[in-house]
């Protein structure tokens, strides 16, 4: 089974501070996202890279960045953490195999911002 | 628009098959089919999908319409832990990085003892 691991399942954090969110997956799988998650408004894809070093901007990047410097982790960054990124984050893996293939997503991160 | 349309909630009691049903008329040619559930405070876990045949794995069965613009989503024996709410989702094949998988707000499903 394909196995998705963030680092936090609950984490607090003050405004202001530069807060880091961390995924791995163990499938050898080329492509990682990151997805916040909000009530009402569904999943809304944050950030995604097909590759090692390589990333592209999805929905809603503004205050994030990401890093991915191994195949098998992605990093998202909270710059400046505020209120308003108060949320669940998910990230997701997926191989590369003729584009059909589902996502497949870890347990969530539940983050406040304080 | 929506690509998909599902009921807001069902009941279906424990040990009974559970029918879901997700309407998808505009869906195009290349288009698959998935479905996942997602249980309370964890991720969005993936169920199964599907082109245009039917399709059975160990967690359920994807019935496909054969036009295709519809498909129902069956939990042959639902238990309390199949509880959640199921989202069906329809994304182009050739979405080579994976991309556009859009979550809709999904069918929340209770499992009645």
């Amino acid at each position: 089974d394909v196995k998705v691991t963030q680092s936090s399942r609950y984490l607090v954090k003050r405004t202001g501070e530069k807060v880091f969110l961390e995924c791995v997956q163990d499938m050898d799988h080329e492509n990682m996202f990151w997805y916040r998650q909000d009530p009402g408004l569904g999943l809304r894809l944050i950030y995604f890279s097909y590759d090692v070093k390589m990333k592209e901007k999805g929905d809603i990047p503004e205050g994030y960045s990401v890093s991915r410097e191994k195949k098998e982790r992605f990093s998202l960054i909270l710059e400046s953490a505020s209120t308003n990124q108060t949320s669940m984050y998910l990230c997701a893996s997926t191989s590369y195999s003729g584009g059909y293939q589902p996502q497949h997503f870890g347990d969530g991160t539940r983050l406040s911002i304080l | 628009d929506a690509k998909t349309t599902q009921p807001t909630s069902m009941d279906c009691a424990e040990g009974r098959a559970a029918n879901l049903p997700c309407n998808h008329s505009t869906i195009s040619g290349n288009e698959y089919v998935y479905w996942y559930r997602q249980i309370h405070s964890q991720g969005p876990q993936y169920i199964i999908h599907g082109l245009k045949n039917n399709e059975t794995n160990e967690m359920a069965s994807l019935i496909i319409t054969e036009d295709r613009k519809s498909s129902t989503l069956i939990l042959p024996h639902a238990t309390l832990r199949d509880t959640a709410v199921y989202y069906c989702i329809v994304r182009v094949a050739n979405d080579n990085y994976g991309q556009n998988f859009v979550f809709g707000p999904g069918t929340r499903l209770s499992v009645l003892p």
